[in-house]
C-alpha cells in the first residue's frame, strides 16, 4: 500500500516553455500533498504544502506564479512550472500523507528529472 | 527555526563493518522518519518512530527515537554492498501540515 507515482519521470523542454508534473496517490486518498526540490547530493528542499481544495502553501523564497500547484483532488497534485528557464532544471519529488488521524508519515513518488536547455 | 543536525554526511566503509548514522535537533517531533534514497529515485521509506526511547530494528537495521524525541539514530550491523545509498532522517513537525524537517543526508558507500 501507500503508493505515489508521479508523470512524467523525466522531461526535457526548451527554454520559456511550461512543464506539469502529475503526483498521484494510487490506493489512498492524500488530504494533504507536498512538493519537494532536490539538487545533487543534496537533500530535499520543500517547496510547496498542497492541501485538497484550498490554495498551496509556498515556502519562503518560492515563486507561486512561477510554480503553480493544482490539488484539485483527494488522489492528484499537480505541479506546472511556467516558463521554465535553464536554472529550473532540478529532480522534483512529490509526497502525500494519509488522512488526518494517520501518522506523520509521508510517501514520496519516484521523482521527476527536468531539464530545461 | 526547526533544524535537524544529521551525521555524518559521508560515509564509506568495507563490506561488514558496523556504522550509525545520527540525528539530532534541539526541537521535539511528533515522530520521526527514516528514508532511504537511490540515484534518480524518490525517497523509500524505512522507517516511522514516534514513541520516545522506540527502538525499531528492519533486519540489521536498527533505528531508535531518543526518549525526548528531540534525536534519532540509524545503526547498521554487518554491513553489505546493497546498502549504499542516501539516507535520510526528517523530522515532523509539532503543528499543522505535518511538515517535515529535513536533515542533510548521509552518502553511504559500503565496499564490496
Amino acid at each position: 500500500g501507500a503508493v505515489v507515482s508521479q508523470h512524467p519521470s523525466w522531461v526535457i523542454c526548451k527554454s520559456g516553455t511550461s512543464v506539469k508534473i502529475e503526483c498521484r496517490s494510487l490506493d489512498f486518498q492524500a488530504t494533504t500533498m507536498f512538493w519537494y526540490r532536490q539538487f545533487p547530493k543534496q537533500s530535499l528542499m520543500l517547496m510547496a504544502t498542497s492541501n485538497e481544495g484550498s490554495k498551496a502553501t509556498y515556502e519562503q523564497g518560492v515563486e507561486k506564479d512561477k510554480f503553480l500547484i493544482n490539488h484539485a483532488s483527494l488522489t492528484l497534485s499537480t505541479l506546472t512550472v511556467t516558463s521554465a528557464h535553464p536554472e529550473d532544471s532540478s529532480f522534483y519529488i512529490c509526497s502525500a500523507r494519509d488522512r488526518p488521524g494517520s501518522t506523520d508519515t509521508q510517501y514520496f513518488g519516484p521523482g521527476t528529472r527536468l531539464t530545461v536547455l | 527555526t526547526q533544524l535537524l543536525e544529521q551525521s555524518p554526511q559521508f560515509l564509506s566503509i568495507q563490506e561488514g563493518e558496523n556504522l550509525t548514522v545520527y540525528c539530532n535537533s534541539s526541537s521535539v517531533f511528533s515522530s520521526l522518519q527514516w528514508y532511504r534514497q537511490e540515484p534518480g529515485e524518490g525517497p523509500v521509506l524505512l522507517v516511522t518512530v514516534v514513541t520516545g526511547g522506540e527502538v525499531k530494528k528492519l533486519k540489521r537495521l536498527t533505528f531508535q527515537f531518543g526518549d525526548a524525541r528531540k534525536d534519532s539514530s540509524l545503526h547498521i550491523t554487518a554491513a553489505q554492498p546493497g546498502d549504499t545509498g542516501l539516507y535520510l532522517c526528517a523530522g515532523a513537525k509539532l503543528g499543522s501540515n505535518y511538515q517535515l524537517i529535513w536533515g542533510a543526508g548521509t552518502k553511504l558507500i559500503i565496499k564490496p
